[in-house]
């Protein structure tokens, strides 16, 4: 079945070490987006790409890192710089244009100690 | 203000009562998305409207494009509904979500 995948689903670091989350796609979908949740917020966009080797930054890209080196993997790299990493993630993807569904993964919890 | 707000923020309903979350938003749509996200923090996706209605088992999504309105309703609900239900605006794949409502069904 299609699908996207997001792992792992729960996460611990020590404060000041980078840490990397993954999420992959086998829906042949170009767009794929990551969002940050805090308790009691919506949702966040961090970064998203419309396609491979192409990304751009969204409204909380600060302290963040992504890649995009094959459509079907979009991993983001919380980094040391990051002030407030403790969050929940989730990756979505979609087709590139016009009104399509989008997927979203599990998530992934994200505990820095 | 927020571009989607939803309402009420958190709900506490008895088994077998009828839900209704709100979701009202500012910005233009492509969509209307209606997410489940459970206690573990998983989403899963309920439905995706751009016009008039959509039911699935005992969810029924409507969306009003010219109010920018949409509501989620659960009929017959159930201890097992128990989630944060969070709304999206789509425009063209720019999504804006709404805080949440945090749904709890008592048995």
């Amino acid at each position: 079945d299609g699908g996207i995948t997001q792992s792992p689903k729960y996460l611990f670091r020590k404060e000041g070490q980078n840490v990397t989350l993954s999420c992959e796609q086998n829906l042949n979908h170009d767009a794929m987006y990551w969002y940050r949740q805090d308790p009691g917020q919506g949702l966040r966009l961090i970064y998203y790409s419309q396609i491979v080797n192409d990304f751009q930054k969204g409204d909380i890209a600060e302290g963040y890192s992504v890649s995009r080196e094959k459509k079907e993997s979009f991993p983001l790299t919380v980094t040391s710089a990051q002030k407030n990493p403790t969050a929940f993630y989730l990756c979505a993807s979609s087709k590139r244009t016009g009104v399509t569904e989008a997927f979203f993964g599990q998530g992934t919890r994200l505990t820095v100690v | 203000k927020n571009e989607v707000e939803q309402s009420p923020q958190n709900l506490t309903a008895q088994e077998g009562e009828f839900i209704t979350i709100n979701c009202s938003y500012s910005v233009g749509i492509s969509a209307l998305h209606w997410l489940q996200q459970h206690p573990g923090g998983g989403i899963v996706s309920l439905f995706m409207l751009s016009s008039g209605k959509k039911k699935h088992g005992r969810l029924i999504a409507t969306i009003n494009i010219q109010e920018k309105h949409s509501s989620l309703h659960i009929t017959a609900s159930h201890p097992r509904d128990s989630a944060v239900y969070i709304c999206a605006a789509d425009n063209n794949n720019d999504m804006r979500f709404g805080a949440g409502t945090r749904l709890t069904v008592k048995p």
